[in-house]
């Protein structure tokens, strides 16, 4: 079975312009989070999702920072009026959800954002 | 404040050599700890998961230890590989919050692992 994906695996976008960074979860599993992690950084949680709606948005930045799950599947990062400091890996992980005591990630690849 | 802190921050050790990384942590409601490893351009990957009542727990050539008293837990490399070069960061899971369903994770800022020839 596939694990997570994600596209595209790197993104240079100038200062100001509208990014998407897509998720693909491991299939079956209802929660989805995303997380930043800059250089020489440990990963930062950004937004949960269990199902559709997104149940913890309380690490995203700012409101320039938006992330949608329509189907409950595939998830969307969007950034609008990036900024330089944006640039980072952002990495989407899955999960069970409520199964399991211990919830265990499964990461993707994570997606380079750079901002220039 | 939640806060997951790792040493050393790099190492560089021989091929065959053994070696143990730290990791103290200040997280509560403490729900369980994992290692992950994470390979330059890749995503992390989880090599234990322990809860409070573990106090050890072995993958292959990595064992993790946990102090639940001290706030401590160790990694453990035996007989290292080239290939464990790498980023090892130490996670802490809060308990699952009522409300969202989640549990949030807490990362240390990983230890750079170096194996050479």
């Amino acid at each position: 079975g596939a694990g997570v994906s994600q596209t595209p695996s790197n993104k240079v976008t100038e200062k100001g312009k509208y990014v998407e960074l897509r998720c693909d979860p491991i299939s079956g599993h209802t929660a989805l989070y995303w997380y930043r992690q800059s250089l020489g950084q440990g990963p930062e949680f950004l937004i949960y999702f269990q199902g559709t709606g997104a149940a913890d948005d309380s690490g995203l930045p700012n409101d320039r920072f938006f992330a949608v799950r329509p189907e409950g599947s595939v998830s969307t990062l969007k950034i609008q009026r990036t900024e330089r400091g944006d640039s980072a890996v952002y990495l989407c992980a899955s999960s069970l959800g409520w199964r399991g005591a211990t919830n265990e990630q499964f990461f993707g690849p994570g997606t380079r954002l750079t901002v220039l | 404040k939640n806060q997951v802190e790792q040493s050393p921050q790099s190492l560089i050790i021989l091929e065959g050599k053994n070696c143990t990384l730290q990791c103290n942590y200040t997280v509560s409601p403490f729900s369980n700890l994992r290692w992950y490893k994470q390979d330059t351009g890749r995503g992390p990957v989880s090599l234990t998961i322990m809860t409070f009542s573990e106090n050890t727990k072995s993958n292959g050539r990595y064992t993790a230890t946990l102090d639940a008293d001290t706030k401590q837990s160790s990694l453990h490399i035996t007989a290292s590989q080239l290939s464990d070069s790498a980023s090892y960061i130490c996670v802490v899971s809060c308990s699952r919050d009522r409300n969202s369903g989640n549990t949030p994770l807490v990362f240390g800022k990983g230890t750079r692992l170096s194996v050479i020839a």
